[in-house]
């Protein structure tokens, strides 16, 4: 099957300025996953998905970033405007149901200058 | 409030010793426990995962790992270190009571020296 895939892998913006990614899931699972980690941090957790909804978007740090999710299929996450603290690696996973694991993406490097 | 500590940021170990790489961990309810590996520029992979049962669980390649519920613990041990199990490493929780949302902790670096 499939893995998770992201793009882009590497994004380099200046303060100010708007970046989307995208996150397409292993086809099939309900549950979609965001998270980040700033250098040498934990793994943060931002929103979990089911299907098109939002289940838990506790970690979303503030109003400058906005997951969806079309149609439960891929989802995008947009930060705008970024600011120097959104730089790090975002990670996008999945899951089936239950007590499946998480299955992640490369990641997106942002840069945020 | 779920929450997971790795308490050693790297943890060096010789080819062919064992090794044990620490997790504690704290929830509401009762813990599913995970365990993921990070290779440079890549996603997390899963190794292996605590849901109920036999406290030792067997992975991939030849990991394992205890729970401890007495210690809040879920330590991640391999009885002969390669140098390719060299990476950075992440304990997960889910409380079983609280959804999906699961928990990474800070990572640990393996390091296996030849």
């Amino acid at each position: 099957e499939a893995g998770v895939t992201q793009f882009p892998s590497h994004s380099v913006i200046e303060k100010g300025q708007t970046v989307t990614l995208r996150c397409d899931p292993i086809s099939g699972h309900d549950n979609l996953y965001w998270y980040r980690r700033v250098m040498g941090k934990e793994i943060k957790f931002l929103l979990h998905f089911v299907k098109e909804s939002k289940q838990d978007e506790s970690g979303m740090p503030n109003n400058r970033f906005l997951a969806e999710r079309t149609g439960g299929t891929y989802s995008t996450l947009k930060v705008q405007p970024a600011e120097l603290e959104d730089s790090g690696v975002y990670f996008c996973a999945s899951s089936g149901q239950g007590t499946s694991p998480l299955h992640f993406g490369n990641g997106t490097r942002l840069t945020v200058t | 409030a779920q929450s997971v500590a790795q308490p050693e940021d790297q943890v060096n170990v010789a080819e062919g010793n064992p090794l044990t790489v620490k997790c504690t961990y704290s929830v509401s309810g009762n813990p599913y426990l995970f365990w993921y590996v990070q290779y440079p520029n890549r996603g997390l992979q899963f190794l292996l995962k605590y849901i109920t049962g036999d406290n030792l669980v067997k992975g991939s390649y030849g990991f394992e790992a205890e729970f401890n519920k007495s210690q809040t613990s879920f330590h991640l041990k391999k009885p002969s270190a390669l140098v390719s199990d060299s990476a950075l490493y992440f304990c997960a929780v889910r409380d079983s009571t609280g959804g999906f949302k699961t928990i990474f902790g800070a990572g640990t670096r393996l390091f296996v020296k030849a």
